[in-house]
């Protein structure tokens, strides 16, 4: 039930990019993307929903394909404030009743 | 209040001793989520509340382990005879309720658990 993240890990260098990819074997009606920094709560970035969009702000975005039951979360130009430990959280219907988080992957993008 | 409030922030115990984790979720959210976090893990869903009632407790480690709401609001997360692997940082998070599911879960700033 728990989503499938990877990597588990990436290095960048300020202004590379990474993608981030979160996958389940349940169907899915939403998929949610946090950014947790060591010793912070996990803090909101997205939803995206059923209908296979594509949602981003500032250089973060990430599309979400429910055939596939697969998300990616893309983030272009790396700054040093995209540092951090990034889950993807999956919901099986619109009653959220059920909402696991993938094991996360670690970013660290240096100078 | 403006935000998920947990207490405490942090707890020390003695193994076998009991606590009880608390989480007062976002005004008129009526769902809530417990989350186990251990030292560099990912989040471990615990359980799960709409309103009083938990239609999930599938997370819940073992028996030690209960949690109830009072008034659709305040939960008590509260861990019975305690052991070294319970150590970790549970993290509360509320959302406002059924039907909502495309709306964001806000999370508390959790309540480090150290057993020793």
């Amino acid at each position: 039930q728990q989503p499938v993240q990877s990597p588990q890990a990436v290095i960048l260098r300020e202004g590379e990019d990474a993608v981030i990819n979160c996958s389940s074997s349940k169907a899915l009606y939403s998929v949610h993307w946090y950014r947790q920094k060591h010793g912070e709560a996990p803090v909101f970035l997205m939803i995206l929903l059923k209908g296979g969009e594509q949602k981003g702000h500032d250089k973060i975005s990430a599309s979400f394909n429910e055939k596939k039951q697969q998300s990616s979360l893309y983030l272009t130009a790396s700054q040093l404030s995209y540092s951090g430990t990034y889950f993807c959280g999956t919901a099986g219907g619109c009653n959220f009743n059920k909402f696991y988080f993938g094991s996360g992957t670690k970013l660290n993008v240096k100078p | 209040g403006a935000g998920v409030s947990q207490s405490p922030s942090n707890k020390v115990t003695e193994k076998g001793k009991d606590v009880e984790l608390r989480c007062d979720p976002i005004s008129g959210h009526t769902a809530l989520y417990w989350y186990r976090q251990s030292l560099g893990q990912g989040l471990e869903f615990l359980i799960y509340f709409q309103g009083n009632s938990a239609p999930d407790k599938s997370g819940l480690p073992s028996d030690r382990f209960s949690a109830e709401r009072t008034g659709g609001s305040v939960s008590t997360l509260t861990i019975q005879r305690t052991q070294q692997e319970d150590s970790a940082v549970y993290l509360c998070a509320s959302r406002p309720g059924v039907g909502t599911g495309g709306t964001e879960a806000f999370f508390g700033q959790g309540t480090r658990l150290t057993v020793v």
